[in-house]
């Protein structure tokens, strides 16, 4: 059965603390996606970004970075030099492409928080 | 601008009501979705859409009900039968294929007393 599963409910850093919020996941599929979304306190999800099942590349955008490892399924997001805009809960969520196609099926989210 | 709307921000309810959360997305995406939200539970789908006059349940259906006449609209109905309605409602658009990220409304937050 696919799940996503967000071990950490709360994480709390001091600005310009590196911090890395984990995600595993299990589905069946072998073409699959990976999602990392951040809702801010005014409540509306934010895309950050998508990864697909056969590219393992690591990414970087700024400060923040992603591992990929299908060996441990997992969907790793790192924050470089944390920020208190930082601040939000984030959540990691996987699509595949059997079953209902476009549904994602999201983990329960880290809620970060940095303090200055 | 290209996006999703949710009316209202804020919404207050007596037990016993239905009260209707209004979607609409004008980024011409053909899937719509529906999600609740209650602190620590993460985001749980209510229904989606994946073409005019079509919808399917999610995971917690019951109590709900939905709409999809036009493209650019999915109206959510909270019904009197659902238990414990008081909770955060965010809809989502994408194109429905898998590879493609659901783009998120503001959200409504409703609370029934």
């Amino acid at each position: 059965a696919q799940k996503v599963t967000q071990a950490q409910t709360e994480i709390s850093v001091v600005e310009k603390e590196d911090v890395t919020l984990d995600c595993v996941y299990e589905t069946r599929d072998t073409t699959y996606y990976l999602f990392w979304y951040k809702q801010p306190p005014s409540g509306e999800l934010v895309f950050l970004i998508r990864r697909n099942s056969f590219d393992e590349q690591n990414e970087i955008s700024g400060r923040y970075s992603w591992n990929f490892q299908k060996s441990t399924s997992s969907f790793n997001f790192t924050i470089t030099a944390s920020q208190v805009v930082d601040s939000a809960v984030y959540f990691c969520a996987l699509s595949e492409t059997g079953g209902s196609q476009g549904n994602l099926i999201f983990g329960k989210g880290t809620k970060l928080s940095v303090k200055p | 601008d290209g996006g999703i709307t949710q009316s209202p921000k804020y919404l207050f309810r007596k037990e016993g009501q239905n009260v209707t959360l209004s979607c609409e997305q004008n980024l011409n995406h053909d899937a719509m979705y529906w999600y609740r939200q209650d602190p620590g539970q993460g985001l749980r789908l209510i229904y989606y859409s994946q073409i005019v006059n079509d919808f399917q349940k999610g995971d917690i259906a019951e109590g709900y009900s939905v709409s999809r006449e036009k493209k650019e609209s999915f109206p959510l109905t909270v019904t009197s039968a659902q238990k414990n309605p008081t909770a955060f409602y965010l809809c989502a658009s994408s194109t429905g294929l898998p590879n493609y990220e659901q783009y998120f409304g503001p959200g409504t937050r409703l609370t029934v007393t």
